[in-house]
């Protein structure tokens, strides 16, 4: 894998759900993995930042793991609520060049 | 954590001219980058605004059409010039924290729209 890719695309899931999505990256050389959050006329926030493989980090209702061998990382939202509404972005980085490299996103909407 | 501060929040522009967002930081960092989003592209890093010296570009992107300003710790300006309709995006300001983590804050973007 060459690009950071995300799936789903999108997704609606219903308000109360639990739901996931996935970010592919390159393995070779990893550096650190990123997931933000980006709110419809807001700023995009971040959510974690992680190094280590096996590293799983939780903020509330959101967690997320890391596989850097595997070169994937996934997103988790429990009992998922309206304010979830959000496109949800990862970026990898690399050793040597550790500049951000964007996915094209997971547009989450939660239904009421 | 660092709060950026964007504008224009949207404009819409005629082919040809230019226009130029402004970015404030409410503290000093050193770091400072620009990104834009095209419509259904990922965030794409067009380069890394530098205090006192001239700005580093990314592969694909130039100083004439993307010249950048940083006088300070605080401020940047990115102009995108003789802009055609290819340049309506999103264009993100954001600034590294002075944490050691990589973690990234942005403003709240400018929509342009060129037509």
């Amino acid at each position: 894998i060459l690009n950071v890719e995300q799936s789903p695309q999108s997704l609606h899931v219903q308000e109360g759900d639990s739901t996931n999505f996935t970010c592919s990256f390159p393995s070779s050389n990893f550096y650190a993995l990123h997931w933000y959050r980006w709110e419809t006329a807001k700023s995009p926030e971040a959510l974690f930042v992680m190094t280590l493989n096996g590293d799983e980090k939780k903020k509330g209702r959101i967690s997320a793991t890391l596989n850097t061998k595997e070169g994937y990382s996934y997103l988790y939202i429990k009992g998922s609520q309206p304010e979830d509404s959000a496109t949800y972005l990862c970026a990898s980085s690399n050793f040597g060049n550790e500049k951000l490299t964007f996915g094209t996103g997971t547009r989450l909407t939660i239904i009421p | 954590s660092a709060v950026i501060s964007q504008k224009p929040s949207r404009d819409i522009c005629q082919r040809g001219t230019s226009l130029t967002i402004q970015c404030q930081v409410d503290s000093q960092v050193t770091m400072m980058f620009w990104y834009r989003q095209q419509p259904g592209q990922s965030l794409t890093l067009i380069a890394t605004a530098n205090q006192g010296s001239e700005a580093t570009y990314e592969s694909g992107f130039v100083i004439d059409k993307f010249p950048i300003s940083r006088p300070n710790l605080t401020f940047s300006t990115l102009t995108v010039s003789n802009m055609s309709p290819e340049d309506s995006s999103i264009y993100l300001c954001s600034a590294e924290g002075n944490g050691n983590t990589g973690e990234l804050f942005f403003g709240e973007g400018s929509r342009l729209t060129v037509l």
